[in-house]
């Protein structure tokens, strides 16, 4: 048990679509953050936000949209993707609000296949 | 710009031998260093973190690391490793960045581990 929860686990969508995935902390952290995994890349930095306020947007394409209406929920709503966008999709969260001093605690993540 | 480097990008070990993973980072200060392991399918576990003081830190499932400011290093060691090590591991590096300390990540070391 990771203490951050993402859901789906699974997802795949046509590039038309439009889908949510969903990350959830009881672990009492003011920050999350979405990570990118694609393989033989580096881990990618999509989004920040401490205490619910966006600090991050890592030029991001805007087919990407990240939500955060309170500090335990995260979502991150996907429009018109690419084929290019399929990848492992990761939420983080941390202790405080200045990012990862104490380390991240991340969750198992969502893989997306864009078709 | 921060960077991380994992210079083996597949270590294979035999099951009971020791193991040694390397990370170098190009900073002029001292950061805080991490080291992940993520098991296939889920998301990055927090192994251990240095912040300051002992150079050798302990960290969960029997890993440790040591920290040598002259080589800018933060190597990874077991002394046995167990089959269900096998996994990839990742370092990371966080340095302040106006108040903020968003970590960048290394490509990651993928361990095979043999009976």
């Amino acid at each position: 048990e990771t203490g951050v929860t993402q859901t789906p686990r699974h997802l795949v969508m046509g590039m038309t679509n439009k889908k949510s995935l969903k990350c959830e902390q009881h672990l009492g952290h003011n920050a999350m953050y979405w990570y990118k995994q694609s393989a033989k890349k580096p881990l990618e930095l999509m989004f920040v936000y401490n205490f619910k306020e966006q600090t991050e947007n890592n030029s991001v394409p805007s087919r990407f949209s990240p939500e955060c209406p309170n500090s335990s929920h995260l979502f991150l709503h996907l429009h018109t993707l690419q084929p290019e966008d399929s990848a492992l999709y990761l939420c983080a969260s941390s202790q405080e609000g200045a990012g990862g001093v104490y380390g991240y605690t991340f969750g198992s993540g969502t893989r997306l296949t864009v078709v | 710009a921060q960077s991380v480097t994992q210079p083996d990008i597949h270590i294979t070990v035999s099951e009971g031998a020791s193991l040694e993973l390397r990370c170098n980072y190009s900073y002029g200060a001292t950061p805080y260093l991490f080291w992940y392991v993520q098991s296939p399918g889920q998301g990055l576990q927090l192994l251990l973190k240095y912040f300051s003081g002992d150079t050798l830190v302990q960290g969960i499932k029997g890993f440790e690391a040591e920290f040598k400011r002259s080589q800018s290093s933060f190597n990874l060691r077991k002394p046995s490793v167990h089959w269900s090590d096998a996994a990839e591991y990742f370092c990371a590096v966080a340095l302040s960045s106006g108040g903020s300390y968003i970590p960048t990540f290394g490509r990651g070391t993928s361990l095979i581990v043999h009976p």
